[in-house]
């Protein structure tokens, strides 16, 4: 599964935008970019996924170049609940893969007021 | 439509001591996952699991850890003879379909050795 890099930390303010970019050289071809949000002393969140342009939710927006090298999850406008750790994860999207989600060490994203 | 469940949400044990934790997927959910995160870490895959099958346990430690998921009732995370190690907290995660990489995560269960 591809490897994943992202910031340790990021620091924020209310009202800002904030984009955590994640860099995965190796990605393969049938690989998908997932991100997960994580709050302290609860489980992992589903924020957004996308294979290659751009996709938006009510969330965030993920960005991804053409070579899929690495992706940018984008917060708009911020607010002290997004303080929370992000995940990048990538990997193929189906049975092949047995589903097992591989985290890295995530991005702590600390909004300030 | 309630999500995920885990109990307990916290739990404490001494050595030597068994830990058992249960997770119930959300309702139509028929795989399972069991991860680890250990403090100030990234969770890690330990075993995924469908309806009376280990499918993959590849990131189980092999001895003292079992997993099973029976046709009724929760899916149960064992530990056995729990070390200091083992504290650490323990999510289940289940999905439908074949969305894999979209996993409804339970608030985890919280486990201590003393």
């Amino acid at each position: 599964l591809a490897k994943t890099t992202q910031p340790i930390s990021m620091d924020s303010y209310e009202g800002q935008e904030v984009n955590i970019t994640c860099s995965h050289n190796n990605i393969a071809t049938n690989d998908y970019i997932t991100w997960y949000q994580q709050f302290p002393s609860q489980g992992p969140r589903f924020i957004i996924q996308g294979y290659k342009t751009k996709v938006t939710n009510e969330v965030a927006s993920l960005f991804i170049p053409a070579d899929r090298k690495s992706s940018t999850l984008s917060l708009p406008r911020v607010s002290l609940s997004d303080t929370a750790v992000y995940y990048c994860l990538v990997g193929p999207h189906g049975s092949s893969n047995t589903g097992k989600l591989i985290f890295g060490q995530g991005t702590t994203l600390q909004v300030k007021p | 439509n309630a999500g995920v469940m885990q109990n307990p949400r916290h739990l404490v044990r001494r050595r030597g001591q068994e830990a058992r934790l249960r997770c119930s997927p959300m309702k139509g959910h028929s795989h399972v996952y069991w991860y680890r995160q250990l403090p100030e870490e990234g969770l890690k895959f330990m075993v995924y699991l469908q309806k009376e099958n280990i499918i993959d346990e590849s990131g189980m430690p092999k001895e003292r850890f079992s997993a099973e998921f029976p046709k009724e009732g929760p899916s149960i995370l064992r530990i056995q003879q729990v070390v200091r190690g083992d504290s650490a907290a323990y999510f289940c995660a289940s999905f439908m379909g074949d969305k894999y990489n979209e996993q409804f995560f339970g608030p985890g269960t919280r486990l201590t050795v003393l």
